[in-house]
């Protein structure tokens, strides 16, 4: 099992409708979870960090963590053209004295107008 | 502005030709590392640094090579290029040096070995 799961997709959602990405996490994974945005050829852009249970909004972003069922998701409201680009799922993993960054596959959101 | 560089962005070599990727930020970050993305594969850590002289290998190190001499630098050298790292390259930064932090990354190297 991969450390870090992701449906690739494509997710495709109506222009103002809401949009939810999902990812599930081994054991392995401890307890830093981060949403990227990345389009095509360029860097990933981070959205979201989410240490904790429960949720974390910011504009029109929430992301939410379950611990229990080792998921993390990330919803977006009034989804936008604009939104459309892959999202990189991330947790730190443990790696010898530090952490390393796992990323999941990402999943590819089309936001249609 | 707070950012992460790379240098170059494009780079086409040929296969045994050493080259290096710089790669510097300007946030006084302790955590520092590299990552390549492939189709398929999605990102893959290739090594890592939480401070000075502190580095340790990622995921996918074998042909690479790095250095950690000055905070805010942290080259990624590949001593004889082969054409399976024929990648985008990723260098990021994080605040502290567990790496456990939010991770900001550069704008990327698209590296072509032929």
């Amino acid at each position: 099992q991969k450390e870090v799961e992701q449906n690739s997709g494509p997710l495709s959602v109506p222009e103002g409708a809401i949009a939810s990405l999902n990812c599930t996490y081994s054991d392995r994974v401890s307890q830093s979870f981060f949403w990227y945005r990345q389009y095509s050829g360029k860097s990933p852009e981070l959205i979201m960090s989410i240490y904790s249970n429960g949720d974390k909004e910011d504009g029109r972003f929430t992301a939410q963590l379950n611990k229990a069922s080792q998921y993390v998701s990330l919803l977006i409201r009034d989804s936008q053209p604009s939104d459309s680009a892959t999202y990189l799922c991330a947790a730190a993993v443990k790696h010898n004295a530090g952490n390393m960054l796992t990323f999941g596959g990402g999943t590819r959101l089309m936001v249609k107008p | 502005e707070a950012q992460v560089t790379q240098n170059p962005r494009y780079l086409i070599t040929v296969t045994g030709k050493k080259l290096t990727v710089t790669c510097s930020q300007n946030m006084n970050h302790e955590y520092m590392s590299w990552y390549r993305q492939d189709p398929g594969l999605g990102l893959r850590q290739i090594y890592y640094s939480m401070n000075v002289e502190v580095t340790d290998k990622g995921d996918v190190p074998e042909g690479y090579k790095v250095s950690r001499k000055e905070k805010r630098n942290f080259p990624l050298i590949l001593e004889s290029p082969s054409p399976n790292q024929t990648s985008l390259y990723f260098c990021a930064s994080s605040r502290g040096a567990s790496g456990r932090g939010e991770q900001y990354f550069g704008p990327g190297t698209r590296l072509t070995v032929t």
